[in-house]
C-alpha cells in the first residue's frame, strides 16, 4: 500500500537532547513537508522540500533541522535549541503541483520530560 | 495580518441533520481552498478542493462553497452520521501561486445518535 510512514509514534526526550523523527513515503511524490500541531492550534509549517537535496524554512523553523538526501525520506531533527518541543508532529507529501492535496502520515507525538 | 478563522467551539448536531462548518479568511487572495478531516491522534485526510473560479463542489454527502467576495468557504455534510464526528480543517494557499497550504485551527463536529 502506498502511503507515508512516520516513526516513532510516541517519543519521550529529556531536555537538552536532540531527537530525530523519521518520515518515509512510497508515493513517488516530489514535495515533502513537516508540520507541528499543538492543542487547539492549526498546523504550522516547519520545513518543506520540493526536490531532493533542497529544502526551505517554513514559519517556525527555529530549533529544527531537516535533510532530503533521498526522494522517499525527509527526517526532522528537533534540537535542544527548540524552546517548546512537546507537540504532535505531522509529515506530509504531495506531487508538488499547484493545488495538490497533501497526504499525511499518522504523526509522531513528542514529549519532553 | 493574515488570518484563517474557523469556529473554535465544537458543533453539536443530531444524526440525519446537515452540518455546516465555516472558514473565513482575511488578507489572503487564495486561488484554492482545501478541506481535510482529522480524527484524534491521526493525520489529516484530504476531502475536497475548490478553486477560486468555482462556486460549489460536491462529493457524495459533502458540499463546499467558496465566496471570494465574502472571503468565506462553507463545508456541508448532509444526512450526518456519528461516524462523521471529527475535526475539520480548512487550508488555503498562502499567496497566489503557492502550492503550500496554510491551515486553520479546525472545528470539531460531534454528531449525536
Amino acid at each position: 500500500d502506498g502511503g507515508i510512514t512516520q516513526s516513532p509514534k510516541y517519543l519521550f526526550r529529556k531536555e537538552g537532547q536532540n531527537v530525530t523523527l523519521s518520515c518515509e513515503q512510497n508515493l513517488n511524490h516530489d514535495a515533502m513537508y513537516w508540520y507541528r500541531q499543538d492543542p487547539g492550534q492549526g498546523l504550522r509549517l516547519i520545513y518543506y522540500s520540493q526536490i531532493v537535496n533542497d529544502f526551505q524554512k517554513g514559519d517556525i523553523a527555529e530549533g529544527y533541522s531537516v535533510s532530503r538526501e533521498k526522494k522517499e525520506s525527509f527526517p526532522l531533527t528537533v534540537t535542544s535549541a527548540q524552546k517548546n518541543p512537546t507537540a504532535f508532529y505531522l509529515c506530509a507529501s504531495s506531487t508538488g503541483q499547484y493545488t495538490g492535496e497533501l497526504f499525511f502520515g499518522e504523526g509522531s507525538r513528542l514529549t519532553v520530560l | 495580518s493574515q488570518k484563517i478563522e474557523q469556529n473554535s467551539e465544537a458543533l453539536n448536531i443530531q444524526e440525519g441533520k446537515t452540518a455546516t462548518l465555516t472558514c473565513n479568511y482575511t488578507n489572503y487572495s487564495p486561488a484554492y481552498l482545501q478541506w481535510y478531516r482529522q480524527d484524534p491522534g491521526r493525520g489529516p485526510v484530504f476531502l475536497l478542493l475548490i478553486r477560486e473560479n468555482e462556486k460549489e463542489k460536491r462529493k457524495e454527502r459533502l458540499k463546499v462553497t467558496f465566496d471570494t467576495t465574502l472571503k468565506q468557504s462553507l463545508f456541508h455534510i448532509t444526512a450526518s452520521q456519528p461516524a462523521d464526528s471529527a475535526t475539520y480543517l480548512c487550508a488555503l494557499d498562502k499567496s497566489g501561486g503557492s502550492y503550500i497550504p496554510t491551515f486553520g485551527r479546525g472545528t470539531s463536529l460531534i454528531v449525536h445518535p
